[in-house]
């Protein structure tokens, strides 16, 4: 088992440029989810899906974002266009359904940088 | 979900136990307690969750009060690498929303 596989590991651009984070989850795994983190704000959930559906996406901060989840094993995350303050990692998760069933597994993340 | 509240940093000499707690009064009765860590630079990490009875693996021990209203989350030998953020949290729904965590320091 790979874990999460997120790419690119690093990614840096210039403002208004368009971004494309990616995401293969653990095969299996029927829940997806996309998470900011920064230093300001912590660890934010942006959008979760279950079995390719998004769920939730209140906490996608503007209509700049958007995240798709064409198949199972694979979703994105795509700023059009970048700003430099959405400069962060970005970390993509995935589980098993219900809430008791075990934790997360997290990807390694994406640093993106806009300048 | 429930909030929680947790220290913001502690220390602990390595080769002692870590005992980390966390504060979650307004828990309800279908709600588990997922505790994780994230060392630096890392993605968050899964170590253990329990509903109301405690529970043990192999990186940690979780003690849930009998009201359930906090939990302490047990490194029975701390070591260097576990220096990290550790995050309690109280997971209703299928998502999960991370506080700001306990920074554990981890001094030799």
């Amino acid at each position: 088992d790979a874990g999460v596989i997120q790419s690119p590991r690093h990614e840096v651009t210039e403002m208004g440029q368009e971004v494309t984070l990616r995401c293969k989850p653990i095969s299996g795994h029927d829940y997806l989810f996309w998470y900011r983190q920064t230093m300001m704000r912590g660890l934010e959930l942006l959008i979760y899906f279950n079995n390719n559906v998004p769920i939730d996406d209140s906490g996608m901060p503007e209509d700049r974002f958007s995240a798709k989840m064409p198949n199972a094993s694979f979703s994105t995350l795509k700023i059009q266009p970048s700003e430099p303050r959405d400069s962060a990692v970005y970390f993509c998760a995935s589980s098993r359904n219900s809430r008791g069933a075990g934790g997360y597994t997290f990807g390694s993340g994406t640093r993106l940088t806009v300048v | 979900d429930a909030k929680t509240t947790q220290p913001t940093s502690m220390d602990c000499a390595e080769g002692r136990a870590a005992n980390l707690p966390c504060n979650h009064s307004t828990i309800s009765g279908n709600e588990y307690v997922y505790w994780y860590r994230q060392i630096h630079s890392q993605g968050p990490q899964y170590i253990i969750h329990g509903l109301k009875n405690n529970e043990t693996n192999e990186m940690a021990s979780l003690i849930i009060t009998e009201d359930r209203k906090s939990s302490t989350l047990i490194l029975p030998h701390a070591t260097l690498r576990d220096t990290a953020v550790y995050y309690c949290i109280v997971r209703g729904h299928n998502d999960m929303r991370f506080g700001a965590g306990t920074r554990l320091t981890v001094k030799p």
